[in-house]
This record gives C-alpha cells, sequence and structure tokens, in this order.
C-alpha cells in the first residue's frame, strides 16, 4: 500500500504564530486530503487538493503530485486549531491510507 | 454538524457480549468505511462496502462482522471481544470510490471489559 509519512509529529505554538505541515507520500495519488481531528474524536475534512492549491480562510493547502508531497499551511493559529492534522491518500482501490498526524497544540 | 451519523456514542460491553455499532448516511454515497483508531495513532481501515458489497477486508478478525443492509445504513456487530478491540471506532462514506471525499461521523468509543 502507499506509504504516507508527516511531519513534525508534535507542534506547539503561541496563539497567533503561523505553521506549516507536511504530508510526504510514496506513490502517485489522484486524491490527498487533509483532516482535522478534534479533541472529541472527530475528523473534519479540511481539504480535498490532489494537485494546486486551496485556500479556506486560515487555512491552505498545497500539493505537488509530481514530488509527492502535500503541505498544510496555518496562519494567525487559534487555540481552537489545536488537535491531529492527518492526511490521507487511497490506493487504486479504496482503501484510504493515514498518514501518522501532527499533534498540535496552541496555548494562549 | 455531520451527516454521517454513529451510534452509540459511548459503548462499554463485556466480553461474552454481544453489540452492534451503527452508521447512517443519507447523502447518497455508495462507499462506506469502518475503521478503527486507537489513542494517538491514525485511523486504520477494517472495512469496505461498494455499491452495498463488502469490498474490502483488511484481515479482521471474525469476532467483527460488518453488515451493509441497504445503501444509508452500515452496522458493525461485535461478539467476543478482547480489552484489546477497545478504540474509537469510525465510520466514514464517499460518493464511490478512489476520487472522491469521505465523509467521516462522529465515532462510537468502544471500551471492552
Amino acid at each position: 500500500g502507499i506509504q504516507v509519512e508527516q511531519s513534525p509529529p508534535d507542534l506547539i505554538l503561541q496563539e497567533g504564530a503561523n505553521s506549516t505541515l507536511r504530508c510526504n507520500f510514496s506513490d502517485s495519488v489522484n486524491n490527498l486530503q487533509w483532516f482535522h481531528q478534534n479533541p472529541w474524536g472527530q475528523l473534519i475534512n479540511l481539504f480535498y487538493i490532489p494537485s494546486g492549491t486551496k485556500q479556506n480562510g486560515r487555512l491552505s493547502a498545497t500539493t505537488v503530485a509530481t514530488e509527492r508531497y502535500s503541505l498544510l499551511y496555518i496562519s494567525s493559529s487559534q487555540t481552537t486549531d489545536s488537535g491531529v492534522y492527518f492526511c490521507a491518500a487511497p490506493n487504486t482501490g479504496n482503501q484510504f491510507y493515514f498518514g501518522t498526524g501532527t499533534s498540535l497544540t496552541v496555548i494562549p | 454538524d455531520t451527516e454521517v451519523t454513529q451510534t452509540p456514542k459511548h459503548l462499554v460491553m463485556g466480553m461474552t457480549n454481544k453489540k452492534s455499532l451503527k452508521c447512517e448516511q443519507h447523502m447518497g454515497h455508495r462507499a462506506m468505511y469502518w475503521y478503527k483508531q486507537k489513542a494517538k495513532k491514525p485511523p486504520e481501515l477494517m472495512f469496505v462496502y461498494s455499491y452495498e458489497k463488502l469490498s474490502i477486508n483488511e484481515s479482521v478478525p471474525s469476532r467483527f462482522s460488518p453488515e451493509c443492509p441497504n445503501s444509508s445504513l452500515l452496522n458493525l456487530h461485535l461478539h467476543a471481544l478482547q480489552p484489546e478491540d477497545s478504540a474509537l471506532y469510525l465510520c466514514a462514506s464517499s460518493r464511490s470510490s478512489g476520487a472522491n471525499v469521505l465523509t467521516f461521523g462522529a465515532g462510537s468509543r468502544l471500551t471492552v471489559l
């Protein structure tokens, strides 16, 4: 299956700071998604971004499919951004593989 | 609010009990998934149903038995579980396969005593 690696594993930010999370994947993909898991376990889809750049408020994501990586940018972080961020990519079937996640803590 | 509904939110069961987790979506999605997530780990795929047929079983023990009664419902029947099966069980759906967006439910947190 596809190998998906994320960095950094843990990140602590002061409120208002910016950050970049990285996702590397081992094979070509036609689908790459970023999720935020809140402290209660709910996984929220942030971006569906197989290639290119998308922005949604303070968040943006870029996927460079030819180089097999994706980046998630968080600007002006808030305490509500805390949680775990996962990227996920499928193989040729329905098997979505999740990265190991980045645990983000934003302190006031 | 999530568009994938999972019940119950919490379940405590003994090793000899039989229980079921339920998942429902009304988005017209034709692929549905069960994931298992242990603390501080990523979700791990268990089963995939595509057009109401089991298409992927990731070598899950038979004490977990999935069922897809129709295109909107997905069940996970639990029997003779072990304490190490305690985890967050997540249901997801997507339009069909591959290049589609996964939408997750809020999860069912299972504790096996």
